[in-house]
């Protein structure tokens, strides 16, 4: 057990809705982490929030957004969902250290 | 070309051989090498981690970096069945951002 958790662990949900992912990061751990991972791009790095505060931006689409909250906790927001959004979401979090410790992921499909 | 190269297998080997996972990378800037098994429908967990050049060992599994050929390397010594998932190698730069490019991963199948 990482000590991350997400919330839900499975999401099923139709096209163009939207729906909200959840992570708690490790007790003390500032940097949340969120990644996606479908079976042709493998794991996709989407975003990075440090202490409430975006630090880094990757692949991710403008009908996803993020945040991270004063306890810590973040969640992802993906809107007018397609059928390609279907995927396994990850979260991770860390310390000033480098090494990133992953939640269980939110398997989410998109109908 | 991806920053990464990683082999997808699926790689079949029998129980007690060594393994060998490679990958290839293109980005000068890296500094930070992981390594992550990840087994079905679960989040990946970590394995190794080295900082720049050199090896690094823990147990049966060692990794090894090298900068010059920009490619990185985990050995895993005695495989077990236990040991069948995907592996993904990841890499930072030190930026500050701490934001990983994984590979796609290697499937790794070991069979008693």
């Amino acid at each position: 057990d990482s000590g991350v958790t997400q919330t839900p662990k499975h999401l099923i949900t139709a096209t163009g809705q939207r729906v909200t992912l959840r992570c708690s990061p490790r007790s003390g751990d500032l940097s949340v982490y969120w990644y996606q991972q479908s079976l042709d791009q493998g794991l996709q790095f989407l975003i990075q929030y440090y202490n409430g505060e975006e630090r880094a931006k990757g692949n991710i689409l403008e009908r996803f957004s993020a945040q991270q909250f004063p306890d810590l906790h973040s969640e992802l927001n993906l809107s007018s969902l397609e059928l390609g959004d279907s995927a396994l979401y990850f979260c991770a979090s860390n310390r000033a250290e480098t090494t990133q410790y992953f939640g269980p992921g939110t398997r989410l499909l998109v109908l | 070309q991806k920053e990464v190269e990683q082999d997808p297998g699926p790689l079949s080997v029998p129980e007690g051989a060594i393994v060998s996972l490679n990958c290839t990378y293109s980005n000068s800037a890296f500094q930070y090498f992981m390594w992550y098994r990840q087994y079905s429908r679960k989040g990946p967990e970590l394995l190794m981690y080295t900082y720049s050049s050199g090896n690094k060992e823990d147990g049966r599994f060692t990794a090894q970096v090298d900068k010059s050929s920009k490619y990185i390397s985990l050995f895993i010594r005695d495989s077990q069945p236990s040991d069948s998932a995907t592996y993904l190698c990841a890499m930072s730069d030190d930026s500050g951002t701490y934001k990983y490019i994984f590979g796609t991963g290697t499937r790794l199948k070991v069979l008693a």
